[in-house]
Order: structure tokens, then sequence, then C-alpha cells
């Protein structure tokens, strides 16, 4: 039973295409984030929802819109992809009003080509 | 100033050894800390957090956070091949919001 799960696990795709990463989790967590990993292993947030409410919206591009339809599900899609934009991108939860940490899924690598 | 700076990698240990990992941190509002483990195409599993400072002690590992010099260290006693890995701190903020470190990839040599 995965906790926090993604889906692709791999993208690769052609600059100027729009694509959409799903994440799913079963914890009951109240609160859901995408983070973006770089090459170099660093990992910066880019948007939260805390039960299907926008919380954070880092600095990123307008291209990329996160949609949470419930709390257990957060998408992120990605309009007009380009070369920069390659990277692993992390869906992560955590229970609200309990920072303990966060559980995050598997990942997705995006290669944009 | 980056708000969570780690010493920068690789690190490459034999094992049994004892590693030390380090962070600094520039802004003292929020007082929770983490340590992340990551292995090769995974995500970031959570290994320690801490509120205060002082020691916290999970088998071979401790957590050490300074508050006062702003320093959170991660030691791992008797290390193994198997926590090769990538150590990410992070520090928590508003909105659980966690400000991570930019990781360093340790390799312990059996």
């Amino acid at each position: 039973d995965t906790a926090v799960s993604q889906t692709p696990k791999y993208l690769v795709t052609q600059m100027g295409n729009d694509k959409s990463i799903k994440c799913e989790q079963n914890l009951g967590h109240d609160t859901m984030y995408w983070y973006k990993q770089d090459s170099k292993k660093f990992l910066k947030i880019m948007f939260s929802y805390n039960n299907k409410e926008l919380i954070i919206n880092e600095t990123v591009p307008n291209r990329f819109s996160p949609k949470s339809p419930d709390k257990a599900h957060l998408n992120l899609h990605i309009n007009s992809l380009e070369l920069g934009d390659s990277a692993v991108y992390f869906c992560a939860s955590s229970q609200d009003k309990a920072p303990g940490g966060y559980t995050f899924g598997s990942g997705t690598r995006l290669t944009v080509v | 100033q980056k708000e969570v700076e780690q010493d920068p990698g690789p690190l490459s240990v034999p094992e049994g050894a004892i590693v030390s990992l380090n962070c600094t941190y520039s802004n003292s509002a929020f007082q929770y800390f983490m340590w992340y483990r990551q292995y090769s195409r995974k995500g970031p599993e959570l290994l320690m957090y801490t509120y205060s400072s002082g020691n916290k002690e999970d088998g071979r590992f401790t957590a050490q956070v300074d508050k006062s010099s702003k320093y959170i260290s991660l030691f791992i006693r008797d290390s193994q091949p198997s926590d090769s890995a990538t150590y990410l701190c992070a520090r928590g903020g508003a909105n659980s919001k966690l400000t991570f470190g930019k990781g360093i990839t340790l390799s312990v040599r059996p």
C-alpha cells in the first residue's frame, strides 16, 4: 500500500508540449506539496495545498498550475514545457499542525528534449 | 544568504567510521529541524526531527541542534554501506513549509 503515489514515474516529452503529473495520498493528511529537485539534488518547494486551498505559491512560472480536486489528490499541469523544466518532481504530504515531517512520493523524472 | 546551508560533498568513508554531517541556518523564527535520507532514484524519507536544542538519538543516528550558533548536525556511528545515500537537512517554517539544504552524498566503502 503506497502512502504517496505519483504517476507517471518517468516522462520524456518535447519542448512546447503540455503535460500533467498526478499525486494521491492515502494517509489522511491535510496538506500536500509539490517540490522540484534539480540535477544537483536541491529540493525546492513549488506549491502547497491544505484541504484543497492553495497555501504556498513560490515564485514559479505561471506555466505551472496545480489543482487539488480533494484533499487526497494534488495534480500538477505544466504548459509549454521548456528544457529547464527537466528535473525530478516530488509530491509530499503532511499532517496539519503536526510538523513531524513529510511523506514523499517516489518522484516523477521529467525530461524535456 | 541562503536559509539553510549544508556542507558540500561528496563524502566517502570506510565502513565502521563515524560520520558527521552539518548544516547552518539563518532564520531563528522557526524552531524545528529535520534530517531526510534519499536513496538513489527514490523520494526522501524522514530520518530524524527535533524541536529543541540538544541531542536526539535513534539507534546509530544522533541529531544535534545548537540554536545559539544556528547549527544542526547528524552523526552516524558504525557507518554501514547501506547508509550510502544523500542526506538533506531541513528547517520547518510557516504553513508547514520545509526549506532544505542542498544535500550531501555519502558513500560508505565496505
